[in-house]
């Protein structure tokens, strides 16, 4: 079975500082790796994904996150954080041949003060 | 183009009344699927449709809940009796293709009382 931790339920950070938003999966078999985000009120929307190649991926708003296979882990970074970016994200995996279906983590709240 | 619409956006019903969800999947999407949001957990796939057939049921709480896609174009999740443990954000989801990008509704909150 697979599994995704988030290891922050919260990260305060102030505007214009780094951030990092930590994630580890478990899975014995190849897996496509996400992020998304929900902004207040909104539905998710993807910010990034690996699917093979580059393990350094980039995606919209400035993000990042790096594929590190030995470590099991896919962060998402972003090195200089906006007001706007305040909102809660979602790690997530889905297996190879089953379907597409996505396996979040609990999410992170990130929280960007001025 | 109009994304993944979801009907009612809130819902509360009272424990034992039968509830139904809506999700109209951006048009040419074949694959729908349908997740839930439990206060304090992690979002939990439900099932997948491809067109109108269930490929995948496997997170489906129990039998109260009831999934269709007639036509293979919107879908509807009935709870069917409520029980206060059904509350939570119900999303949906749709692509193109199996494992690109996943379009998520906004979701409807769902308050069993």
């Amino acid at each position: 079975a697979q599994s995704v931790t988030q290891l922050d339920s919260q990260v305060p950070v102030f505007e214009e500082a780094p951030v990092e938003l930590r994630c580890n999966y478990s899975s014995s078999v190849s897996v496509y790796l996400f992020w998304y985000v929900q902004y207040p009120n909104q539905g998710l929307q993807l910010l990034l994904k690996y699917l093979s190649g580059s393990t350094l991926v980039k995606g919209i708003n400035g993000f990042e996150a790096e594929f590190n296979k030995s470590q099991t882990s896919f962060h998402l970074r972003k090195p200089s954080v906006h007001i706007s970016d305040t909102a809660e994200y979602f790690c997530a995996v889905s297996v190879l041949y089953q379907g597409g279906k996505l396996i979040f983590g609990q999410g992170t709240e990130l929280s960007v003060k001025p | 183009e109009a994304g993944v619409t979801q009907f009612p956006s809130h819902s509360v019903i009272e424990k034992g009344q039968t509830v139904t969800l809506r999700c109209d999947p951006i048009s040419g999407h074949d694959n729908l699927y349908w997740y839930r949001r439990v206060m304090g957990k992690e979002i939990k796939f439900l099932l997948h449709f491809v067109k109108e057939s269930k490929q995948d049921e496997s997170g489906m709480p129990n039998n109260r809940f009831l999934a269709e896609r007639t036509g293979g174009t919107y879908s509807t999740l009935k709870v069917q009796p409520a029980e206060l443990e059904d509350s939570g954000v119900y999303f949906c989801a749709s692509s193109q293709q199996l494992n690109t990008e996943a379009f998520f509704g906004q979701g409807t909150r769902l308050t069993v009382v």
